[in-house]
């Protein structure tokens, strides 16, 4: 069973550019989380999304948005980028969705820089 | 809110020693999740504990749960250098969102 994949690994953006980042959950999957790691705040939640559905977002600004497709695959998108926006960017999947005993399968994220 | 306290945030030690790290929360949580994540990674679910005082073993690792249900601790018996990582907890409230403690960083030297 292929686990989560998140492309790109590795982004490189100028301020004030935006960025789409892309997660593929295990299959059959319908709950896909999103969350920032840095090393000073750890992981923080973004939003979580099940079956195309966004059900909890966290306290992060307007500029950081995603979406779910029917096949569940999710995006994220983070416009006007800003120097505190580096970060590794990582997304789990879940069967019965965030916050419950079903384990979350994470993906090796996206390190993005912002220069 | 919630407060979520892990510590230590930082633990280097010795291939062969023992330890144990705590999570600590101001809130009562109906179970929790112990992930770890490994350079480069990903984190990955260790355990679920979802019983108050339960006690779980994975190889030489221990898991307990308190009695509360507002902290749970791990021990590692004779750690090893493959045992390095962040450890993460993560209290299970619902709210279809899993939130998780700063973590400890540990470090096993050869």
């Amino acid at each position: 069973k292929a686990g989560v994949t998140q492309t790109p690994r590795y982004l490189i953006k100028t301020r004030g550019q935006q960025v789409t980042l892309s997660c593929s959950p295990i299959s059959g999957h319908r709950s896909v989380s999103w969350y920032q790691q840095t090393p000073g705040q750890g992981l923080q939640f973004l939003f979580e999304y099940f079956s195309e559905t966004q059900r909890n977002k966290g306290n992060f600004p307007g500029r950081f948005s995603g979406r779910q497709f029917s096949n569940s695959r999710s995006e994220m998108n983070v416009s006007t980028l800003e120097l505190g926006d580096s970060a590794l960017y990582l997304c789990a999947s879940s069967s019965t969705g965030a916050g419950t005993n079903s384990p979350l399968h994470f993906g090796n994220g996206t390190r993005l820089t912002v220069t | 809110t919630q407060l979520l306290e892990q510590s230590p945030q930082f633990l280097s030690i010795q291939e062969g020693e023992n330890l144990t790290v705590y999570c600590n929360s101001s809130s009562v949580f109906s179970s929790l999740q112990w992930y770890r994540q490994e350079p480069g990674e990903g984190p990955v679910l260790l355990v679920t504990v979802v019983t108050g005082g339960e006690v779980k073993k994975l190889k030489r690792l221990t898991f307990q749960f308190g009695d509360a249900r507002k902290d749970s601790s791990l021990h590692i018996t004779a750690a090893q250098p493959g045992d390095t990582g962040l450890y993460l907890c993560a209290p299970i409230q619902g709210a279809q969102k899993l939130v998780f403690g700063q973590g400890t960083r540990l470090t096993i030297n050869p």
